[in-house]
């Protein structure tokens, strides 16, 4: 069954630092999407992105935030440069319709760990 | 800002035991899902109700869409331990696209 792959699985990073968190959607699917859920928290809304360009982000998602997707497999998410509140589980979801008809397949996570 | 209430938040029920899970919001949604997640991993989707009054049955799990597409229940016949896991419900704005997650069901079924 094809699946939403991410990696790291878990990353360390020292506050300050760039950190990149790799996802590879599901080959069909044309929207691509970040969220994250903070320890203990709701899963939130980062950033959509559709027809190669953000087509909606959050309030969260400001200019230490970026989104790529440099090759036609890979969807990537760029911390410029990253805080300890950025500490979360970040997930990649992709889908073949918009998120009203649509279905999103999440990936497993990517735990990031800010020190 | 549109915001999904979920109740209750823990649920620890014996099994073969039923229950109802509601999701509740003052906005209308274009549609809704339910997911369930396990510890350190993504969340994995039920089902998608997107019709206001719809009903869609998987198993034992009973979803429904209120009429007004502001609200959502699960609920479970008979539930076993292996339905133990956190429940998610999330909305789809008529606008956008993103979804807005409910804090979440904590379900324990204890044999």
């Amino acid at each position: 069954e094809p699946e939403v792959t991410q990696t790291p699985s878990h990353q360390v990073t020292q506050m300050g630092q760039e950190v990149i968190l790799r996802c590879v959607p599901i080959s069909n699917h044309l929207y691509f999407y970040w969220y994250r859920q903070i320890l203990g928290q709701k899963v939130e809304f980062l950033v959509s992105f559709y027809n190669n360009e953000i087509s909606e982000k959050s309030e969260i998602f400001d200019d230490q935030f970026s989104v790529e997707r440099p090759d036609g497999s890979n969807f990537t998410l760029k911390i410029r440069s990253t805080k300890l509140e950025d500490s979360a589980m970040y997930f990649c979801a992709s889908s073949e319709l918009g998120p009203n008809t649509g279905e999103l397949f999440f990936g497993e996570g990517s735990r990031l760990t800010v020190l | 800002t549109q915001l999904l209430e979920q109740s209750p938040q823990f649920l620890s029920i014996q099994e073969g035991e039923n229950l109802t899970v509601y999701c509740n919001s003052s906005s209308v949604f274009s549609s809704l899902q339910w997911y369930r997640q396990e510890p350190g991993e993504g969340p994995v989707l039920l089902v998608t109700v997107v019709t206001g009054g719809e009903v869609k049955k998987l198993k034992r799990l009973t979803f429904q869409f209120g009429d007004a597409r502001k609200d959502s229940s699960l609920h479970i016949t008979a539930a076993q331990p292996g339905d133990t896991g956190l429940y998610l419900c999330a909305g789809a704005g008529t606008s956008g696209s993103r979804l807005t997650f409910g804090e979440g069901t904590q379900l324990t079924v204890n044999p």
